[in-house]
């Protein structure tokens, strides 16, 4: 595609429920990552991958996060269990071929809200 | 660990002045620099970046050059707009460690 995109753009959840934040990278990047941008928190890092193995999980915050991609495409992240303060921007983006020089791209967000 | 520090804000400025946001860097060997932007209502886009030494990157009359004595990559703009106003980033990619290291982001608003 054209840019990243991300689904849904607007997430509002219930305490408890399990959801799932879908990426779509740009059509040929080999590198995907997942950021979360709160307030007060800044951003994130959660979460990477290159093809379809994850070699940096170290900012998943607790194991209620998981992630997977599929395909060297679409990548998936879901949290279940929700607590209020999982409510942030989850933030995807994805670069050509994971050096550090080259430019990550990201897509407009998932707004997630936890009541 | 690499780390970003930046210039706390909101910055408020009029139009026309000239604007410097500070950023300041903690890594181990030669990261990647970059200045990232969010719009109000928009996803972060790059805005410039350098990925070596002495290096300046530019665009959209912003400049900023990577300073590996003082550790710096401070983003300038000679003549703001009022349509600068946004979130800056500044952030750093190093080799081995894939992810962006970003820093707490600075709100710019530019009054006519």
């Amino acid at each position: 595609g054209a840019g990243v995109s991300q689904s849904p753009s607007n997430k509002v959840t219930e305490k408890g429920k399990d959801v799932e934040l879908r990426c779509d990278p740009i059509s040929g990047h080999t590198a995907l990552y997942w950021y979360r941008q709160s307030l007060g928190q800044g951003l994130e890092f959660l979460i990477y991958f290159q093809g379809n193995s994850a070699p940096d999980k170290s900012g998943l915050p607790s194991d209620r996060f998981s992630a997977e991609r599929t395909g060297g495409s679409v990548s998936t992240l879901t949290i279940q269990r929700t607590q209020q303060e999982d409510s942030a921007v989850y933030l995807c983006a994805s670069v050509l071929s994971g050096t550090p020089q080259e430019t990550q791209y990201f897509g407009p967000g998932t707004r997630l809200l936890v009541l | 660990g690499n780390s970003v520090t930046q210039m706390e804000g909101p910055v408020t400025l009029s139009e026309e002045a000239f604007l410097t946001i500070n950023c300041t860097y903690t890594a181990t060997g030669y990261p990647s620099l970059f200045w990232y932007v969010q719009y109000p209502g928009e996803g972060l886009q790059l805005l410039l970046k350098a990925t070596k030494a002495d290096d300046k990157g530019s665009n959209k009359g912003f400049e900023a050059t990577y300073r590996k004595e003082t550790t710096s990559f401070h983003l300038e703009k000679g003549s703001v707009q009022v349509s600068d106003s946004a979130v800056y980033f500044c952030a750093l990619r190093n080799f081995g460690n894939e992810k962006l290291t970003f820093g707490t982001g600075t709100r710019l608003t530019i009054i006519p």
